[in-house]
This record gives C-alpha cells, structure tokens and sequence, in this order.
C-alpha cells in the first residue's frame, strides 16, 4: 500500500538558513506532489506542485525538487523567517483516485 | 479567493449525541472531502463526494456517515458520538477533473469536537 514519510516530526532552524524538509514515498510513481503549510488550529494551505517531468520549481523563497528514481521530495526554504514556523505537509495522488493521500507534517520552528 | 467555511469552529457534544458538521464551498467544485486530523496520525479521509449525492468511502468511514444535497455543501454525520470520535475535523474541495487532475484542495478551518 502506499506510504509517505516526512523526515522528521520537528525541526528547529535559525533565523536565515536554509530550511530543508524531505518527504518519501514508498509503493507508487505517482504524477505530481504536493506541499501544503499548516498553522496551528487551522486547516492546510497549499503552497506547491510539482510534477513527475519537472526536477524543481520555484516560489519566491520556496523551492521544490522531485526525485522520481529516489522516490523522494526535497521542501527548501531559503533565509527563513520566523514566520515560516508551521507544520508543512507533503501530499500525494492516491494510485487510482481523484484524491490525496497526505504526510503526517514536519513542524518547523524558525528561532530568531 | 476560494473560501471553504465550516459550521462551529468548536463543539462540545455528550457520547450518545448525533453531531452534524456542515461544510460549505463557494468555488463551485466538484470534489468535496472530510477529515479528521489526530497528533501523530496526521490526515486521515473520512468520506468524500465527486458529485452531489454521491459518496465515497475513505480510510476511516465507521461511524460517520455524510450528506450531500447540494453541489457547495457537504455534511458529516456522527450518528452517535464516542469519545475516540474527539478530533479536529477538517472539510476540504477540489475542481476535480476540471482542475486538470491535480486536485489541488482548498481546506477550511477547521472543528475541534470535544465529545465528552
């Protein structure tokens, strides 16, 4: 059955790194990957898609890759904020359906 | 901007009670979804909708049961609420296939539901 792993449940990052959050998936080739941005009592918002031919895209100071062979997606956030302190979510199609099948969520703390 | 709403953005019921959580849509999407969301447990898919009357199972549907009358409103039903039922619930919509496939979900605020 598919599986989807977030590399960690927390991470802490300083003010202006780099924050990197990983998502593998087990199971599956799926056609596109999601992100979505959770803040605390509130529901998912979706940040990024990324798609099976794209290697990377980019958002400002988001910025995806999608390793297909690896089966893995890389959550960059370039000179992060404490504003970016969420819990962000990797989401995949489900095999055979017109819906997703969600990460548990790394919960990123940006310390100032 | 789509805006997904939700009825009560917190609930407090008795076991025994039957809960209605009403979620409303004004993007016109086809696809409409319940979850319920648990530390450690992340998302999980309660039912969901691509069309009105239509009603799919998701992973964890015993329980709950779900309503859709009209295309913008999709309702989830706990016929008798148990304390395991206490969770954050959360609705969501798609374009479905007019979105080019991607279902790209737009979530609402959210329900917390003590169930005491």
């Amino acid at each position: 059955s598919q599986k989807i792993e977030q590399n960690s449940e927390a991470l802490n990052i300083q003010e202006g790194k780099t924050a990197t959050l990983t998502c593998n998936y087990t199971n599956y080739s799926p056609a596109y990957l999601q992100w979505y941005r959770q803040d605390p009592g509130r529901g998912p918002v979706f940040l990024l898609l990324i798609r099976e031919n794209e290697k990377e895209k980019r958002k400002e100071r988001l910025k995806v890759t999608f390793d297909t062979t690896l089966k893995q997606s890389l959550f960059h956030i370039t000179a992060s904020q404490p504003a970016d302190s969420a819990t962000y979510l990797c989401a995949l199609p489900r095999s055979g359906a017109n819906n997703l099948f969600f990460g548990t969520g790394t919960r990123l703390t940006v310390i100032p | 901007d789509v805006k997904v709403t939700q009825s009560s953005r917190y609930l407090v019921k008795r076991t025994g009670e039957k809960v209605f959580l009403e979620c409303v849509q004004d993007m016109d999407h086809e696809n409409m979804f319940w979850y319920r969301q648990d530390p450690g447990l992340g998302l999980r898919l309660i039912y969901f909708s691509y069309d009105v009357k239509m009603k799919e199972k998701g992973d964890i549907p015993e329980g709950y049961s779900v309503s859709r009358e009209k295309k913008e409103r999709f309702s989830l039903i706990l016929e008798s609420a148990s304390t395991n039922q206490t969770s954050m619930y959360l609705c969501a919509s798609s374009f479905g296939l007019a979105g080019g496939g991607t279902d790209t979900q737009y979530f609402g605020p959210g329900t917390r539901l003590t169930v005491l």
